[in-house]
C-alpha cells in the first residue's frame, strides 16, 4: 500500500541555517512526488514536485528536493532559512494507477528562530 | 490564488446539527477530493469523486458524504455532527486522469467548529 512517512514532527532552526525535512515513501511503482507548504489558517501551495527526469527538483521559494530511489526518500532542502518560511510541510505521493489519488504524510512544523 | 473555491470560510453550528460545504475545482479539472484537517489527526483523504462519479473513500465517516454535480462543483455533507467533528475541510482538484503530469490544487479550506 502507498505511504508516506515525514519522520520529523517538528524541526526548529535558525534564521540563515540550512534545512532538511525527510520524507520516506512506500509505493510500488514510480511514484509522482509532491512537497507541499501550509501557513497558519491556510490552505496547502505546491512547493516542488517529481515525475521523472532529474532526480534534483527546484521549486518555488528558494526550495528543493532530491528523490533517491534507492532510499525510497525525497527529501526538502534549502540552503538558508527565512523566518517567513515558518510553515507546516507535507510531502505527499501521487498514485496514478488508483486514480490519480495523493497520500500526504502527517507534515513536519518549521519553526524558525530570528 | 490556487483556482479552487470553498465556501464557506468558516461555520459554526451545535452538535446534532447538519452542514454542507461547497468547493468549486478549478476550471478543466475533472477530480474533487475532500480532507479533513484536524490537530490531532493531521491531514486525513476523505472522498474522491472524478467526473460526477465516486472514484475513493478513505477514512470517511457513515455520517459523512459527498457528491459531485453536473457542473463538476463538489458538496461534502456532514450530519448529526459531533465535537469531534470540528475541523478545517478542504477541497482539492486535480487535472484529468490521462494526464499524468498533474497535482492537487488546494482551496483555503473551511473551518467548521461545533460546539
Amino acid at each position: 500500500a502507498q505511504s508516506v512517512t515525514q519522520p520529523d514532527i517538528h524541526i526548529t532552526v535558525s534564521e540563515g541555517a540550512s534545512l532538511e525535512l525527510r520524507c520516506n515513501y512506500s509505493y510500488g511503482a514510480t511514484p509522482y512526488l509532491f512537497w507541499y507548504v501550509q501557513s497558519p489558517g491556510q490552505g496547502l501551495q505546491l512547493l516542488l514536485k517529481y515525475f521523472s527526469g532529474d532526480t534534483l527538483v527546484q521549486g518555488i521559494k528558494g526550495f528543493e528536493a532530491e528523490f533517491k530511489r534507492s532510499q525510497s526518500s525525497f527529501n526538502l532542502r534549502k540552503p538558508s532559512v527565512h523566518w517567513s518560511d515558518a510553515a507546516e510541510y507535507f510531502c505527499a505521493v501521487g498514485a496514478g494507477n488508483t486514480g490519480n489519488q495523493f497520500y500526504f504524510g502527517t507534515g513536519t512544523s518549521l519553526t524558525v528562530i530570528p | 490564488d490556487s483556482g479552487v473555491t470553498q465556501t464557506p470560510k468558516h461555520l459554526i453550528t451545535a452538535t446534532g446539527q447538519r452542514v454542507t460545504l461547497r468547493c468549486s475545482p478549478r476550471s478543466g479539472d475533472l477530480s474533487v477530493y475532500w480532507y479533513q484537517q484536524s490537530l490531532d489527526q493531521g491531514l486525513q483523504f476523505l472522498i474522491q469523486y472524478y467526473n460526477g462519479e465516486e472514484r475513493a473513500k478513505g477514512n470517511i465517516l457513515e455520517r459523512f458524504s459527498a457528491q459531485q454535480f453536473p457542473d463538476l462543483h463538489s458538496e461534502l455533507n456532514l450530519s448529526s455532527l459531533e465535537l469531534g467533528d470540528s475541523a478545517l475541510y478542504f477541497c482539492a482538484s486535480s487535472s484529468p486522469l490521462d494526464t499524468l503530469n498533474t497535482e492537487a490544487f488546494f482551496g483555503q479550506g473551511t473551518r467548521l467548529t461545533v460546539v
